[in-house]
């Protein structure tokens, strides 16, 4: 089955230190993205990719780095600088006018 | 810039009862999208239903529809017959485009909470 894997589910980490989260997905989309959910909030888009080896910054990209080496991958570093790390982090693809599909989710909580 | 504006932060409704989810939208562009996500508790997002800003039919999908009114810019969502599983996070989203980049995202609203009672 075709879909978009986040992992992983959970994680925890120490205030200071850099994190990455995965993003892998088989669909053959072009386009991926990042976005951030805090609760009972909306999602707000952290850094999109159209194509392979270019990425854009989203709305809230400050604190954040990416990169797209590969059209199946698009992993989310976050780093020491962003303020307030925990959150809920969506990874999502699309394809021309599909709609966004989605992954499972990080959820990630530094203390 | 676009926005979207959900008023409903939560719903209480039967079960078996029809549910309309508030969702207003604003945007300068001719050519746009609008969505709707479903978000169980388990946090994964489900895609719903969509509708084009020239489509003249209201969308339709099994018990979902979606009621589209260009003038006033609004993109309600409706749930008939309400069941159980329904209970969730609603979430209206539009689609934006990023002109330089030739880009589209998706800007998301605050999202409205339904509980399905028995």
């Amino acid at each position: 089955d075709g879909g978009i894997t986040q992992s992983p589910k959970y994680l925890f980490r120490k205030e200071g230190q850099n994190v990455t989260l995965s993003c892998e997905q088989n669909l053959n989309h072009d386009a991926m993205y990042w976005y951030r959910q805090d609760p009972g909030q909306g999602l707000r888009l952290i850094y999109y990719s159209q194509i392979v080896n270019d990425f854009q910054k989203g709305d809230i990209a400050e604190g954040y780095s990416v990169s797209r080496e590969k059209k199946e991958s698009f992993p989310l570093t976050v780093t020491s600088a962003q303020k307030n790390p925990t959150a809920f982090y969506l990874c999502a693809s699309k394809q021309g006018n599909s709609p966004l599909h989605f992954g499972n989710g990080t959820r990630l909580t530094v203390t | 810039a676009q926005k979207i504006t959900q008023t409903q932060p939560g719903m209480f409704v039967q079960e078996k009862e029809a549910v309309t989810l508030d969702c207003t939208y604003d945007t300068s562009d001719q050519s746009y999208g609008l969505f709707w996500y479903k978000q169980p508790s388990s946090g994964e997002m489900i895609f719903l239903i969509y509708q084009g800003s020239y489509d003249e039919q209201n969308a339709t999908e099994g018990r979902y529809s979606l009621n589209f009114q260009k003038a006033r810019k609004s993109a309600n969502l409706v749930i008939s017959a309400s069941q159980l599983g329904d209970s969730a996070m609603y979430f209206c989203a539009m689609s934006a485009y990023i002109l330089i980049q030739g880009a589209q995202k998706l800007v998301f609203g605050q999202g409205t909470r339904l509980t399905i009672n028995p």
